[in-house]
C-alpha cells in the first residue's frame, strides 16, 4: 500500500517555507525522504525510525509521528536548489521493503 | 565511476520482443530493487533481492521477471513486452546491516523504456 503524499505540488518563492505530509494506513518503521531532480535517479535525504525522531539536511529537516503513521519534511528558508520532487518510502512494522509515495513537486522561483 | 549502473539508459522495442534490463554495483550492497516509475504514481517495487538466493515479488511483479547472477548483478527481464510498460525503470542498493529495511537505498540513473 502506497503512502499518501500532499500536496502534489507546490509553488514557492525563494525564501519561502513549505510542509509535505506523507501518511500511511499501516504501522510503520520507518520513513525514507528522497530527493528527484528532473532527469535523474532519486537521491536519498533522510531516514526517521520509530520513536518520533527528527533529523535535518541543511535546511531541510523531518519528523516521523508513529502513532499517527505520518511524517512531514519541513523546507526551510527555500532556495532554487531545493526544485525538484519529493518521495517518502514508508516501510511497514512487518515489511522489509520500501513503499513509495506518489511524490510532491517542488518548484523554486526567483 | 558510478557505483549503480544500468544498461541500456534508454531502448525503444516494439510488442512482443523479450527485453532485458540489466543494473551492475560496486557498492558490495546484498540488497538489489527494481523500480518503474510513471507519472504521478512514483515509484512502484517490481521486484527485490536480499541476497542472491532471495528472490522476492514486490507489488507489481506481473509480466516481469528477475535473476540474480552474482552479488553485484540483478537483471530484469520482460518475457513479452507490451505498451502499458512503457516507463522509466531504475535499479537501486542498500546495504542492511540492522536486518530491517533502514538504510539508505542508492539508485541507479535508470532505464527509459517506450513499447511500441
Amino acid at each position: 500500500q502506497q503512502p499518501v503524499q500532499s500536496p502534489q505540488a507546490v509553488i514557492l518563492r525563494e525564501g519561502e517555507d513549505a510542509v509535505i505530509n506523507c501518511s500511511s494506513s499501516k504501522a510503520l518503521y520507518s520513513v525514507h525522504w528522497y530527493r528527484q531532480k528532473h532527469g535523474e535517479a532519486p537521491v536519498f535525504l533522510m531516514i526517521l525510525l520509530k520513536g518520533g525522531e527528527q533529523k535535518g539536511h541543511e535546511k531541510i529537516s523531518a519528523s516521523f509521528n508513529e502513532k499517527k503513521q505520518q511524517s512531514s519534511l519541513y523546507l526551510t528558508a527555500s532556495q532554487l536548489s531545493y526544485s525538484g520532487t519529493y518521495f517518502c518510502g514508508t516501510e511497514g512494522a512487518d515489511d522489509y521493503k520500501l513503499s513509495f509515495g506518489a511524490g510532491t513537486t517542488v518548484t523554486v522561483r526567483a | 565511476d558510478a557505483d549503480v549502473t544500468q544498461t541500456p539508459r534508454n531502448r525503444i522495442t516494439k510488442t512482443g520482443k523479450r527485453i532485458m534490463l540489466e543494473c551492475s554495483q560496486t557498492k558490495g550492497h546484498d540488497r538489489m530493487y527494481w523500480y518503474r516509475q510513471d507519472p504521478g504514481l512514483g515509484l512502484r517495487l517490481i521486484y527485490y533481492s536480499f541476497d542472491v538466493k532471495d528472490i522476492n515479488k514486490g507489488e507489481i511483479s506481473d509480466g516481469y521477471s528477475v535473476s540474480r547472477q552474482a552479488q553485484a548483478k540483478f537483471s530484469l527481464s520482460l518475457e513479452s513486452a507490451i505498451p502499458n510498460q512503457t516507463a522509466l525503470y531504475f535499479c537501486a542498493t542498500s546495504d542492511s546491516t540492522s536486518g530491517r529495511e533502514a538504510d539508505t537505498q542508492y539508485f541507479g540513473p535508470g532505464t527509459r523504456l517506450t513499447v511500441l
